[in-house]
């Protein structure tokens, strides 16, 4: 079954701490893996998409990467305004039926000055 | 460009109410979809329209119709409204049903079954 599963839950950092969100899938084909920003009472914001072990896509202070069976969000030098939770969705490979996006439950990050 | 929009922000209801979700969007996408977001859970789809003209169901469709009015406008109705169906709804669109592109969300629904 399809599956897509965010770690940590939560996580609160200091301003300036670096530190990584991460994004586990089992699929049985990747047709794109999405990040997406949601601050709190709003809906989700696009961040990035990664197609192929190996890619990378940076953003100011995030940088997502992908291997075949996990992705990664690094934000590097967090600031305060960075607080928010992150999603992560996969777009798995199907014949036949409708292509869903499968959506983790979500980081919720928090930066401290 | 308003984006993807949506109306109400908030709507309390009573049991067995009825009310309907609007969506519409300005970004000349032809996909457009229904989700909900609970506690804990990751967005799961409830209804999605491929293109003007079509919808089928998602993951969660039971208790919940949708009409594709016109290539911007998307409605999701709720005829008999439970307590389960206490949420936070978003409307989405898509360029294309085709996989690999992104989707774009409206600021969504609170709706509060009582």
């Amino acid at each position: 079954e399809d599956q897509v599963t965010q770690s940590p839950e939560a996580l609160r950092l200091q301003e300036g701490e670096s530190s990584s969100l991460n994004c586990s899938y089992t699929v049985s084909g990747l047709r794109g893996l999405f990040w997406y920003r949601q601050d709190p009472g709003k809906g989700p914001e696009f961040l990035f998409t990664l197609y192929s072990a190996g890619e990378e896509k940076e953003k100011e202070r995030l940088k997502a990467t992908l291997t075949k069976k996990e992705s990664f969000l690094h934000i590097t030098a967090p600031k305060p305004e960075d607080s928010a939770t992150y999603l992560c969705a996969v777009h798995p490979f199907r014949r036949g039926g409708y292509n869903k996006l499968i959506f983790g439950a979500g980081t919720r990050l928090a930066v401290h000055p | 460009n308003a984006g993807v929009t949506q109306t109400p922000k908030f709507q309390v209801l009573k049991t067995g109410q009825s009310m309907t979700l609007q969506c519409a969007q300005d970004m000349n996408h032809n996909s457009m979809y229904w989700y909900r977001q609970d506690p804990g859970m990751g967005l799961r789809l409830i209804y999605y329209s491929a293109s003007e003209g079509t919808t089928d169901k998602g993951e969660v469709p039971n208790g919940y119709n949708v009409s594709r009015l016109n290539k911007r406008e998307f409605s999701l109705r709720l005829e008999s409204a439970a307590p389960s169906q206490t949420s936070v709804y978003f409307c989405a669109t898509k360029r294309t049903e085709q996989a690999g592109y992104e989707q774009y969300f409206g600021p969504g629904t609170r709706l509060t079954v009582t």
